[in-house]
């Protein structure tokens, strides 16, 4: 089983901010690897699919980069309704899918 | 706009079998994969399993021999079945569409279960 390992666990920064988000895999995923948005209360949502891809009504002030082992989420300039739980998600080449902890960004 | 809806007891005991449903609207279940994934209080998130556009199931080996997820088309709604569950099953159970088989594009708003005698 793939494990994926998210770093800050919590991130503290202020609106405006660059917030910088790391997401290691224990093997490559080559560029199968999504990330969501969670809130309290709510469901997850997703942000980027295929590593880099923003999902339909995402705002361009996020941005995900990587492939193999080895990604990362990018909030350019954080809006106060960015503070939040993240998640890193990834699917085996058998269809097995796994999350990361979470980092959580707040203020 | 699609949109899912889950439903279930939310109260099962030890040992008993837990029985969810996903009521999807807007959208074909037989036009994408559908997945369940659940989250135990304050913790992270764990994909159950998924049912594919042509009924075929993955599930997460963790739970594998517990699992049992199922399509309704004629009902446009999923099912999903976990037996002999234990107070570790005690979670917020979430139904998802997947995009292009990589990632849970739209969620329900997900069902609270409580495992307790």
């Amino acid at each position: 089983e793939t494990v994926l390992t998210q770093s800050p666990a919590t991130l503290s920064l202020s609106p405006g901010d660059r917030a910088t988000l790391s997401c290691r895999a224990s093997e490559s995923v080559n560029t199968y690897l999504a990330w969501y948005q969670q809130k309290p209360g709510q469901a997850p949502r997703l942000l980027i699919y295929d590593a880099s891809n923003r999902a339909p009504g995402i705002p361009a002030r996020f941005s995900g980069s990587g492939s193999g082992t080895d990604f990362t989420l990018t909030i350019s300039s954080l809006e106060p309704e960015d503070f939040a739980v993240y998640y890193c998600h990834q699917r085996s080449r058998r269809l097995i899918f796994t999350f990361g902890p979470g980092t959580r960004v707040d203020f | 706009q699609v949109q899912l809806q889950e439903s279930g007891p939310g109260l099962v005991k030890p040992s008993e079998t837990l029985s969810l449903t996903c009521v999807v609207s807007g959208d074909s279940i037989d036009s994408y994969y559908w997945s369940w994934i659940r989250q135990s209080p304050g913790q992270g998130l764990e994909w159950i399993g998924y049912v594919s556009n042509s009924g075929t199931t993955n599930y997460n080996p963790s739970l594998k021999s517990r699992v049992t997820i199922s399509a309704d088309t004629s009902k446009n709604h999923l099912s999903l079945k976990m037996s002999s569950v234990t107070t570790a099953d005690t979670a917020v159970y979430f139904c998802a569409r997947m995009l292009v088989v990589d990632a849970f594009d739209v969620w329900g708003q997900g069902t609270i279960v409580s495992v307790s005698s």
